[in-house]
């Protein structure tokens, strides 16, 4: 069984495009996250919920909107797509928001805009 | 500057050999260390953590953290070619701050 999964694995779209990817996670978590990878493999932290409530919210544009609808998936719809959105996105989750909490990850979306 | 800095690498050891990995950061909010190992094409998963300053072992895996010196390190003993991977170090206060990653190649 898949603990965090996500669709699709692969996006490939033209600038100006609206795309949106899914999360879900079966492992009970309260908390659920979404991660940008760049090129050079930073990986960096957009946005975070608890409890479908947004508790973290990185500089991020506000072309890219998070929605929960409940506390096992977690969805990022992104606005007007730019080249520069081209990343591998990561969804996580883990069990609370505390800093002591192990974060399970999906297996990525690799987004192309070209 | 970046809250924590890493060295990407690469690095290539031969089977057998010590890697040594470490990261420095700036943040003294930081209380939790981790270390998360990327296969290719896949997710990061947690491969160590340390919450104090001092060692913790794990098989072939010691993780240090000096909290003093603001550094923490990972070292793989009698590696193998399965361990060909990148290495994450992160840090967490109120979020979870990586480091660029040290992709590692084990030569058989």
């Amino acid at each position: 069984d898949t603990a965090v999964s996500q669709t699709p694995k692969y996006l490939v779209t033209q600038m100006g495009n609206d795309k949106s990817i899914k999360c879900e996670q079966n492992l009970g978590h309260d908390t659920m996250y979404w991660y940008k990878q760049d090129s050079k493999k930073f990986l960096k932290i957009m946005f975070s919920y608890n409890n479908k409530e947004l508790i973290i919210n990185e500089t991020v544009p506000n072309r890219f909107s998070p929605k929960s609808p409940d506390k096992a998936h977690l969805n990022l719809h992104i606005n007007s797509l730019e080249l520069g959105d081209s990343a591998v996105y990561f969804c996580a989750s883990s069990r609370t928001s505390g800093g002591n909490n192990e974060q399970f990850f999906g297996p990525g979306t690799r987004l192309t805009v070209l | 500057q970046k809250e924590v800095e890493q060295d990407p690498g690469p690095l290539s050891v031969p089977e057998g050999a010590i890697v040594s990995l470490n990261c420095t950061y700036s943040n003294s909010a930081f209380q939790y260390f981790m270390w998360y190992r990327q296969y290719s094409r896949k997710g990061p998963e947690l491969l160590m953590y340390t919450y104090s300053s001092g060692n913790k072992e794990d098989g072939r895996f010691t993780a240090q953290v000096d909290k003093s010196s603001k550094y923490i390190s990972l070292f793989i003993r009698d590696s193998q070619p399965s361990d060909s991977a990148t290495y994450l170090c992160a840090m967490n206060d109120y979020k979870l701050s990586f480091g660029a990653g040290t992709t590692v190649t084990v030569r058989a």
